[in-house]
């Protein structure tokens, strides 16, 4: 168990839904990233959040945003969903912002199916 | 742009020998940070290994070491006396040294571990 926890772990909707992921970082860990995990794509790092604000942007399409609260918490919202949406979505924290220094935590990830 | 290339989808190896796994990267950046994770069937990703590019000796972890070669930008994971347990997803990945590297990944290697 890392430490991480993603609610909810499966998700099933339909084209143009909007859904929300959620992430809740390991105890101390600031940084709070998202990664989609689909068999086209394999994995993509998509955005980063240090400490309550934006870090770093990925593969992040503008139809997807998130924001990370007070509470260290972070959301991902997924909006006018697509079939290709339909994948694996982790969450990692660290206690730093460096991606390249700071050991990434993963979460057990949201499976995301869009009929 | 950095990319990263694991040229062996699936691999297997009988329980207690020896399997390396090859990735090589692509990058004009001389600060650098290389990684594996592995991916079990649960589906959580775990750090495995990391490797600084500017240090000459090879990261090892218990069973698992590395074979880094810059020049050739090859980053090629050992796995030794290989149990049941290292059945997985392996993937090679990258990261810039600067604060707002992005975490590229390769796209995997299965292995299967006979008994």
């Amino acid at each position: 168990d890392s430490g991480v926890t993603q609610t909810p772990k499966h998700l099933i909707t339909a084209t143009g839904q909007r859904v929300t992921l959620r992430c809740s970082p390991r105890s101390g860990d600031l940084s709070v990233y998202w990664y989609q995990q689909s068999l086209d794509q394999g994995l993509q790092f998509l955005i980063q959040y240090y400490n309550g604000e934006e870090r770093a942007k990925g593969n992040i399409l503008e139809r997807f945003s998130a924001q990370q609260f007070p509470d260290l918490h972070s959301e991902l919202n997924l909006s006018s969903l697509e079939l290709g949406d339909s994948a694996l979505y982790f969450c990692a924290s660290s206690v730093g912002l460096r991606m390249s220094t700071d050991t990434q935590y993963f979460g057990p990830g949201t499976r995301l199916t869009v009929l | 742009a950095q990319t990263v290339t694991q040229s062996q989808p699936e691999m297997s190896v009988q329980e207690a020998e020896t399997v390396t796994l090859s990735c090589t990267y692509d990058t004009s950046e001389s600060d650098y940070y290389l990684f594996w994770y592995k991916q079990p069937p649960s589906r959580q990703m775990i750090l495995v290994i990391r490797q600084e590019a500017y240090k000459q000796q090879n990261a090892t972890e218990n069973r698992f070491s590395v074979n880094f070669q810059k020049a050739a930008k090859s980053f090629s994971l050992k796995i030794s006396d290989s149990q049941l347990g290292d059945a997985a997803m392996y993937f090679c990945a990258f990261a810039h040294g600067g604060s707002q590297g992005n975490l590229i990944f390769g796209k995997g290697t299965k292995l299967s571990v006979k008994p």
